[in-house]
């Protein structure tokens, strides 16, 4: 059974960092391309990022894009992203979930993780 | 603004067919595949239709999807109390380089 379980959801000031983790289970994770979607309070889904299954490339949304870096270490079936300069508009549920390919649909999703920016 | 363009909402009564919009351009809908979520309240986004028509296992045959051109569609027929719920189409697209999201669309069961 596929399973994705997030982590790293705190409460942080503007500006500043935090590092999300998703550990990965029941399949191959280098054979699946992974990203980041978020959803803001109240909001619809947003797509942040997605890496490769190799690792070898990385997209992210104009509104990241600079400030946020995504990365994957498959020996460990983990997945991050390094979230800088926070901004209130960064708040979220950060959802980690799995692509068959790049070009591809997310097919499965962890339950989240909250990120809260504020003051 | 979403790159992908939904309706906010839509609503049937039980055992009713509605049917779900979403419209695109071509560096999006008119060259990449289209996939449509459901997601309860409270809960994560479940995959309903990947490459267009297809439905996962477990996915009941009550939910279609079609595309033509820049336009797709998802259908619920037979419609139940427990399809309450937001429905998101996306796609990728080749211009930005990057995964879009309709703005979702709230269905109700009246």
């Amino acid at each position: 059974e596929v399973q994705l379980l997030e982590s790293g959801g705190v409460l942080v000031q503007p500006g500043g960092s935090l590092r999300l983790s998703c550990a990965a289970s029941g399949f191959t994770s280098s054979n699946y391309a992974m990203s980041w979607v978020r959803q803001a309070p109240g909001k619809g889904l947003e797509w942040v990022s997605l890496i490769s299954g190799d690792g070898g490339r990385t997209y992210y949304a104009n509104s990241v894009k600079g400030r946020f870096t995504i990365s994957r270490d498959n020996s460990k079936n983990m997945l991050y992203m390094q979230m800088n300069s926070l901004r209130a508009d960064d708040t979220a549920v950060y959802y980690c979930a799995r692509r068959p390919s790049v070009w591809e649909g997310e097919d499965s999703w962890g339950q989240g993780t909250l990120v809260t920016v504020s003051s | 603004q979403s790159v992908l363009t939904q309706p906010p909402s839509a609503s049937g009564t039980p055992g009713q067919r509605v049917s779900i919009s979403c419209s695109g351009s071509s560096s999006n809908l008119g060259s990449n595949y289209v996939y449509w979520y459901q997601q309860l309240p409270g809960t994560a986004p479940k995959l309903l239709i990947y490459r267009n028509n297809q439905r996962p296992s477990g996915v009941p045959d009550r939910f279609s999807g079609s595309k033509s051109g820049t336009s797709a569609s998802l259908a619920i027929s037979g419609l139940r109390s427990e399809d309450e719920a937001d429905y998101y189409c996306a796609a990728w697209d080749d211009t930005l380089s990057g995964g879009v999201f309709g703005g979702g669309t709230k269905l109700a069961v009246l």
